[in-house]
């Protein structure tokens, strides 16, 4: 089945540094969706890419949709305390339109 | 307006024992969803409610698991004979729209012991 890959796992940073998360799927995505989840939160709704190679911005926070709707990735600048979470990336698998499978997460932790 | 509500938000049981997840959905969301996670993990999906069509209960790892929703609103997801490796947080999230391109409303879970 479909597969979803993020890297890196973990990352820890100083406040003010750049940071990257990268989601990887096994097959051609239809559209993918970022979440952010809080420690001890609940993932909360980002954002959705649909087109080939798409970017879109969120204040500090970059989002790109490979050419090949395989890869996407997720660029914040500057990094804040109140960037700490785990950034998941998910898309639908191949045939459905409504299921996702979520990656396993970018745990991102900034030290002020 | 009100987001998606789940309850208990913490449950305590022994291995053996039955129990009840209940969620609340967003007013007027039709989609549904149950997820679950473990510790340190992604997101598992297990079942998902469209309005009055039948399920998709693909995700459910093993007959133990059973899900309803009544009048298209809340829903109960039950665990029988719980093992400790049922312990997870369970989430539900809510859509408004069939389509996967909507967003989907995540409640605050419930988070499952297995003792």
């Amino acid at each position: 089945g479909q597969q979803v890959m993020q890297i890196p796992q973990y990352q820890h940073v100083q406040e003010g540094e750049d940071f990257t998360t990268y989601c990887n799927s096994s097959t051609t995505l239809s559209n993918i969706q970022w979440y952010k989840q809080r420690p001890g939160g609940h993932p909360v709704f980002l954002i959705q890419l649909v087109k080939s190679g798409e970017v879109k911005k969120q204040k500090r926070l970059t989002f790109q949709f490979g050419e090949a709707k395989k890869n996407s990735s997720l660029h914040i600048t500057a990094t804040q305390t109140t960037d700490v979470g785990t950034y998941f990336c998910a898309g639908p698998p191949g045939g459905s339109n409504y299921k996702l499978t979520f990656g396993k997460g970018t745990l991102l932790t900034v030290n002020p | 307006g009100a987001g998606v509500s789940q309850s208990p938000s913490n449950k305590v049981t022994e291995k053996g024992k039955d129990v009840e997840l209940r969620c609340d959905p967003i007013s007027g969301h039709t989609a549904l969803y149950w997820y679950r996670q473990s510790l340190g993990q992604g997101l598992e999906f297990l079942i998902y409610f469209q309005g009055n069509s039948a399920p998709d209960k693909s995700g459910l790892p093993s007959d133990r698991f059973s899900a309803e929703r009544t009048g298209g609103s809340v829903s109960t997801l039950t665990i029988q004979r719980t093992q400790q490796e049922d312990s997870a947080v369970y989430l539900c999230a809510s859509s408004s729209r069939l389509a996967h391109q909507e967003t989907q409303y995540f409640g605050p879970g419930t988070r499952l012991l297995v003792l």
